[in-house]
């Protein structure tokens, strides 16, 4: 079955890194992807990364993979008061098109 | 490019009567996704339209359903409503790759 684990919440200051953490069940994934959702709006797919992948970094975010263990970092370098907002962790199988999310990590960055 | 606009972005209804919700996807995207987000639920899987067809939907009663346009806009529609629908509804396109949904800002939905 699916299931996509995340800690509800993450609070760091401004200027340091953050990391939040993701766990899957599904052995099957063949992608998986962080969103960001801000107050009132609606998800921003921020990176995505494939199965087959350990690591993927663009930016200030950097993707990490553990396949053995299905678990998924994101961390954000250099975190500023403007990354505050719920992060989720999403997967995509071969059983369909459609992506499990997981229940969302709500960042927040004190100044 | 025109993101994926959803409308209304608010509705207030009351408690039994029908909402219905739209969705026009990104130029060029076939396949359609709601999602209920509820306060404290998540984002939960609702429906997936692709080439007009519903090709699979979620754990939610037949009260919720919609279709496809063919020009792959899309309709959510929720009858009987009851105070637990109030949620946030999301609804996203995609291609038939790899990359990833885009999603709409949503429709707020209440019930009272």
């Amino acid at each position: 079955g699916e299931d996509v684990e995340q800690s509800l919440f993450l609070s760091v200051r401004e200027g340091d890194s953050s990391v939040i953490n993701c766990t899957y069940t599904d052995s099957s994934s063949t992608y998986l992807y962080w969103y960001k959702q801000e107050p009132g709006a609606g998800l921003q797919l921020l990176t995505y990364i494939f199965s087959n992948m350990d690591m993927k970094q663009d930016q200030r975010l950097t993707v990490l993979l553990n396949k053995k263990d299905k678990h998924l970092s994101l961390r954000i370098a250099d975190t500023q008061t403007g990354d505050s907002a719920i992060y989720f962790c999403a997967e995509r199988t071969h059983a369909g098109n459609m992506l499990t999310f997981g229940g969302g990590t709500r960042l927040m960055v004190k100044p | 490019e025109a993101g994926v606009t959803q409308s209304p972005t608010h509705l207030i209804k009351t408690r039994g009567q029908q909402a219905t919700l739209r969705c026009s996807p990104i130029s060029g995207h076939t396949s359609v996704y709601w999602y209920q987000q509820a306060l404290g639920l998540g984002l939960q899987f609702l429906l997936w339209y692709d080439e007009g067809e519903e090709r699979n939907r979620g754990n939610f009663p037949p009260r919720f359903s919609g279709r496809q346009f063919p020009n792959y806009s899309s309709e959510l529609n929720v009858n009987a409503l009851e105070l637990e629908d109030s949620a946030l509804y999301l609804c996203a396109s995609s291609l038939a790759s790899d990359y990833g949904y885009t999603f709409g800002s949503g429709t707020r939905l209440t019930v009272v």
